[in-house]
């Protein structure tokens, strides 16, 4: 079958960095994306990643093996506005159908 | 740009009801995609289209879910007798073939069904 795991909930510090992890298991693989959800919004589109290594948007980068079939997106110099569910998401065929993680929620303290 | 546009916002109703759910895609994308979440199961693929035509229907839980794209800026979901396990948000979201791989959501329909 196919899947996607990432922790359930991840924890931190306001101004501190964070890492959400993602390992996939798909029957193929075009590309992984991050997406953003804040309680009662909608998901919205942090970043992808489709060749090895990394990519920074900001505050925000996201990182990909493919060996691996892992990924994470590491978040730095944490907001309180960063409290949020991430999803990531895997592009598997080229039919643009995504597979989604079941979401990781992210609880800042100050 | 108004982005991808859903209404409505919020929909209570009776069990046994119809119901249906509309979408507008944002002007120029030629995907359409219907997603339904829910605590338990997360975001689910219900239906996609592509320039309009149904391409994978597989998502849709049963035949009291159906969806139709008559153009490129509008589509619908329909529920036909709504029942309370179908109590959830429902989000439409579009794309564009090629370019970068963002997919654009709507702010979702939130259905209670009683």
């Amino acid at each position: 079958g196919q899947s996607l795991e990432q922790p359930s909930e991840v924890t931190a510090v306001e101004g501190a960095i964070v890492q959400i992890n993602c390992t996939y298991q798909t029957s193929g693989f075009y590309g992984l994306s991050w997406y953003q959800q804040h309680d009662g919004g909608a998901p919205t589109f942090l970043s992808y990643n489709g060749l090895d290594g990394l990519e920074e948007t900001g505050r925000f980068s996201s990182f990909l093996s493919r060996s691996d079939s892992y990924g994470y997106l590491l978040l730095q110099e944490l907001q309180m506005k960063d409290s949020a569910s991430y999803f990531c998401a895997v592009r598997g065929r080229s039919n643009y159908q995504l597979i989604w993680g079941a979401g990781t929620k992210l609880i800042i303290k100050p | 740009d108004a982005g991808v546009i859903q209404s409505p916002r919020h929909e209570v109703t009776e069990m046994g009801q119809e119901v249906t759910l509309r979408c507008k895609p944002i002007s120029g994308h030629d995907y359409l995609f219907w997603y339904r979440q829910t605590m338990m199961r997360g975001l689910e693929l219900l239906i996609y289209f592509n320039n309009n035509v149904p391409i994978d229907d597989s998502g849709m839980p049963e035949d009291r879910f159906s969806a139709k794209m008559p153009n490129a800026s509008f589509s619908t979901l329909k529920i036909q007798p709504s029942e309370p396990r179908d109590s959830a948000v429902y989000f439409c979201a579009s794309r564009r073939t090629g370019g970068d791989e963002k997919l654009f959501f709507g702010s979702g329909t939130q259905l209670s069904v009683l």
